[in-house]
Parts: structure tokens; C-alpha cells; sequence
């Protein structure tokens, strides 16, 4: 069945540094929304990527969506506090009504 | 206002006891849903309803009932609660059935405790 998987599962960075989470599909995907979860929230949606190749640019935030639409990518640069959180990706198969969430990356980040 | 609403927020409750959840949306959308996230913070899609239809039923003990009296409400009632009962219960809504769908939009989640 279909499988979302995504690494790390875990992420701790000194603020202003760089982080990136991944998102590998065992199957072809139709789309990929990513999501982030608050401490204590509830996920909110970030983004949706459709197109092969897909890059889409949100301030610091840099989402990639492959060429073989079966991976995804979220880049944030020069992490803030703000930043903190439980970031998921949710893919869409082909055909298929539903979304599959990734296990989220959890990120921390250090003042 | 908010978006999309769940009651109670809390539910703490004795193994064997039948609970319900309540999930209202004021978005018109037309499409909501259950998700369970366990401790691990996994997210897991339990049920959808379109239109008040059911059409996603995942692999979900039969305890778990939903109901969706109107497209603006999805309840979930849970018959007699196991221990792995216990987490998160998300309701959330989007604007397009499938198979084209927008971004999902979450309540607060429900926690729920079972003793």
C-alpha cells in the first residue's frame, strides 16, 4: 500500500541555520501539500505542489516537488524560533481520494 | 470565528465507556474528516465524508462510527473505549471533494484520554 515517508524525524539547529526535511512516495504522487504543527496545535496547511519539478518560494521557505513526482523537499533558510514545530508532508496517489501523511519532522530550534 | 470546531477538547474517560466527539465547520466545505495522532505524532486518516457521504472508511475497529448529520457537521462516537483508544482526534475540512483537493483545514483536536 501506499507509504509516505519522511526524514529526519528529527532536527535540532542553532537559530539562523539551515534545515531540510524529506519526503520519499513508494508510489507516483497526483500532489503533495506540506503542513506544520505547533507545539500543542494543529497542523496547518503550508503549501500545495501538483507540477513535475515544482519549486515554490514562501519568504524563507522553499518547497520541491521531484520530477518524478514521488519525492518532495521543505528548505527553510536562516531558522528562526518562529520556526518551531512538527512539519508533515501529505501526498495524494492517483485515483485515490485520500491524502497520506508523512511521520513529520520535528524541528528545534536553538536561540 | 473559528474555521473548524471540536468538542470537547479534553475527554478523559473510563475503559469500556462510549464517548462522542463533535466536529462543525463554517467554511462550506463540502468535505471533512477524522484523523487519529498517536503519541508518535503520526497522522492518520480515519474516515471522510462528502456531501454527508462516507467515502473513505480506512482500516478503523467498528467501534468508531461517524456521523454526518448535514455537510457543515461530522461526528465520530467511539463504543467501548481501549486503552489504545487514547490521543489526538483531529476533524478537518477542505473545499473540493476529491479527486481534486484543496488544503486541508484542521480543528483543534480532541485529547483523548482512556484509563
Amino acid at each position: 500500500g501506499q507509504q509516505v515517508m519522511q526524514i529526519p524525524q528529527y532536527q535540532h539547529v542553532q537559530e539562523g541555520e539551515d534545515f531540510t526535511t524529506y519526503c520519499n512516495s513508494s508510489t507516483t504522487l497526483s500532489n503533495i501539500q506540506w503542513y506544520k504543527q505547533r507545539p500543542g496545535g494543529h497542523p496547518v496547511f503550508l503549501i500545495q505542489l501538483v507540477k513535475s519539478g515544482e519549486v515554490k518560494k514562501q519568504k524563507r521557505l522553499t518547497f520541491q516537488f521531484g520530477e518524478a513526482k514521488k519525492n518532495s523537499s521543505l528548505h527553510i533558510t536562516a531558522t528562526q524560533t518562529t520556526d518551531v514545530g512538527t512539519y508533515f508532508c501529505a501526498g495524494r496517489e492517483y485515483n485515490f481520494n485520500k491524502f497520506y501523511f508523512g511521520s513529520g519532522t520535528k524541528l528545534n530550534v536553538k536561540p | 470565528d473559528t474555521a473548524v470546531s471540536q468538542t470537547p477538547k479534553y475527554l478523559v474517560t473510563q475503559m469500556g465507556n462510549d464517548k462522542s466527539i463533535k466536529c462543525e465547520q463554517n467554511l462550506g466545505h463540502d468535505t471533512m474528516y477524522w484523523y487519529k495522532q498517536d503519541s508518535k505524532k503520526f497522522l492518520k486518516i480515519m474516515f471522510s465524508y462528502n456531501n454527508k457521504e462516507l467515502i473513505i472508511n480506512e482500516t478503523v475497529p467498528n467501534r468508531f462510527s461517524p456521523k454526518s448529520p448535514d455537510k457543515a457537521h461530522l461526528n465520530l462516537h467511539i463504543n467501548s473505549l481501549e486503552l489504545g483508544d487514547s490521543a489526538v482526534y483531529f476533524c478537518a475540512s477542505s473545499q473540493r471533494s476529491p479527486p481534486t483537493q484543496n488544503e486541508q483545514f484542521f480543528g483543534p483536536g480532541t485529547r483523548l484520554t482512556v484509563l
